[in-house]
């Protein structure tokens, strides 16, 4: 089973510039969130899709941050314009959202340094 | 401020010997836990999980406490290999297991020694 893929790995950007991360989670899985995970903290919710739907946005700061799920697959999530304190790993997860055993299954991250 | 803590930012352990990762919760509304495990440039991997209807959850060399009247659970590691040697995040939600939020702590870097 393919795990969640993001793109890309690595982003360096200089303050006031804009970034796209992208997101494919495990097939069928119908939750999708997205974390920032800042150096030396633990990983902390941006927004949570159900499906193509948003389900809690309420720590995304909606001043430069957006996120889309058009078809309830994929998702992207866009800063603009980013801050230095924007820089940190942007983390993918997927759930089934059956059951409850809270399982989130993790990308990689993407990782974003703003000078 | 933190609802979630792990006040032991690191963890140095012989291998074969027992590890112990602690974490402690404010928030009584919580009622799922779980325990991820991260390595360098990698994703956070689920670990192990407990409901608050239970005291104890084990999976093989994996055991996970909740104390629920001290809001404090443990994540016990025996006998620890080498390749345990990871960041642990505990984490927590309300509203039960995949419905909610994950709320994580700030992690526990494990380096278990041969």
């Amino acid at each position: 089973e393919a795990g969640v893929a993001q793109s890309p790995r690595y982003k360096i950007i200089e303050k006031r510039q804009s970034v796209a991360f992208w997101c494919n989670p495990i097939s069928g899985h119908a939750t999708l969130y997205w974390y920032q995970q800042i150096l030396g903290q633990g990983p902390k919710l941006l927004i949570q899709f159900q499906n193509n739907g948003v389900v809690d946005d309420s720590q995304l700061p909606k001043d430069r941050f957006s996120a889309e799920r058009l078809k309830g697959v994929d998702s992207t999530l866009k800063i603009q314009p980013a801050k230095l304190e924007d820089s940190a790993v942007y983390l993918c997860a997927s759930s089934s959202g059956t059951g409850d055993d809270g399982e989130l299954f993790f990308g990689e991250g993407s990782r974003l340094t703003v000078l | 401020d933190q609802q979630v803590k792990q006040n032991s930012p690191s963890l140095s352990v012989q291998e074969g010997r027992i590890s112990i990762l602690n974490c402690d919760y404010t928030n009584s509304m919580f009622d799922y836990f779980l325990w991820y495990k991260k390595y360098p440039a990698e994703g956070p991997t689920f670990l192990i999980s407990i409901s608050s209807i239970k005291d104890k959850n084990e999976d093989g060399r994996f055991t996970v406490f909740l104390n629920k009247s001290a809001k404090h659970l443990s994540l016990h590691i025996v006998p620890s290999q080498p390749g345990d040697s990871a960041v642990y995040f505990c984490a927590a939600s309300a509203g039960g297991g995949s419905q909610g939020n994950l709320i994580f702590g700030k992690g526990t870097k494990l380096s278990v020694k041969p």
